[in-house]
């Protein structure tokens, strides 16, 4: 069974300071990984994705996440935190074996706070 | 707006009543799901379709829920018999068929009120 773990309910954090959101997962096979925000009021929108490759994801509004597949596990980051980042961050893991099928597992979500 | 589109917005119904939500994918997209989520989770997985086929159904989707999609194009959901523990918000979304790792993209939700 697939399952993804955002030990962090809020992160508060200055504007300007970096931003990290903590994510570990677990899967059986490989890991296709996301990383989804969401207004209030809003749906989720995508962020970035892992599948293969570099292990360091570059993804919108300046977001990047790394994958270690030691510590299974895709932090999102970003360097210089804005205020209009202050929202609630999904962290979201898909296997890849067959058994798995084709739906998203999410994390409960850790709320983002960047005061001025 | 070419998004996936979500109505109603918000539901409030009485207990016991049905109740039918409507997914409009992006155009093209052959995959849609739907997802619940409830106050200060994640969205849980419900179902799946490719094209008009169902081909995923979690251990959640009781008896009481039916999901469509008749001709691959847009989705319903019904609630049959309302419970108090139904209020959540229903979300649906939807991918293309490039490949098996194309991310999905959500609509705004259906917020749906038991009273």
């Amino acid at each position: 069974a697939q399952s993804v773990a955002q030990p962090e309910d809020q992160v508060n954090v200055a504007e300007g300071n970096p931003l990290t959101v903590k994510c570990t997962y677990s899967v059986s096979g490989n890991p296709y990984l996301f990383w989804y925000v969401q207004y209030p009021n809003r749906g989720l929108q995508f962020l970035l994705k892992y599948i293969t490759g570099d292990n360091l994801v570059k993804g919108s509004y300046g977001f990047e996440a790394e994958f270690n597949k030691s510590q299974t596990s895709f932090h999102l980051k970003k360097p210089s935190a804005l205020v209009s980042d202050s929202a609630l961050y999904f962290c979201a893991v898909r296997d890849d074996i067959k058994a798995a099928g084709n739906k998203l597992t999410f994390g409960g979500g850790t709320r983002v706070l960047v005061k001025p | 707006d070419t998004g996936v589109s979500q109505n109603p917005r918000h539901k409030i119904t009485k207990r016991g009543q049905n109740v039918t939500f409507r997914c409009d994918p992006i155009s093209e997209h052959n995959r849609l799901y739907w997802y619940r989520q409830t106050l200060g989770q994640g969205p849980e997985f419900l179902t799946y379709f490719q094209n008009e086929a169902q081909l995923e159904k979690s251990r959640l989707l009781s008896d009481r829920f039916s999901a469509e999609r008749p001709k691959g194009s847009f989705s319903t959901l019904e609630i049959q018999r309302t419970e108090q523990g139904d209020s959540a918000m229903y979300l649906c979304a939807s991918s293309p068929q490039l490949e098996e790792n194309t991310e999905a993209f959500f609509g705004q939700g259906t917020r749906l009120t038991v009273v």
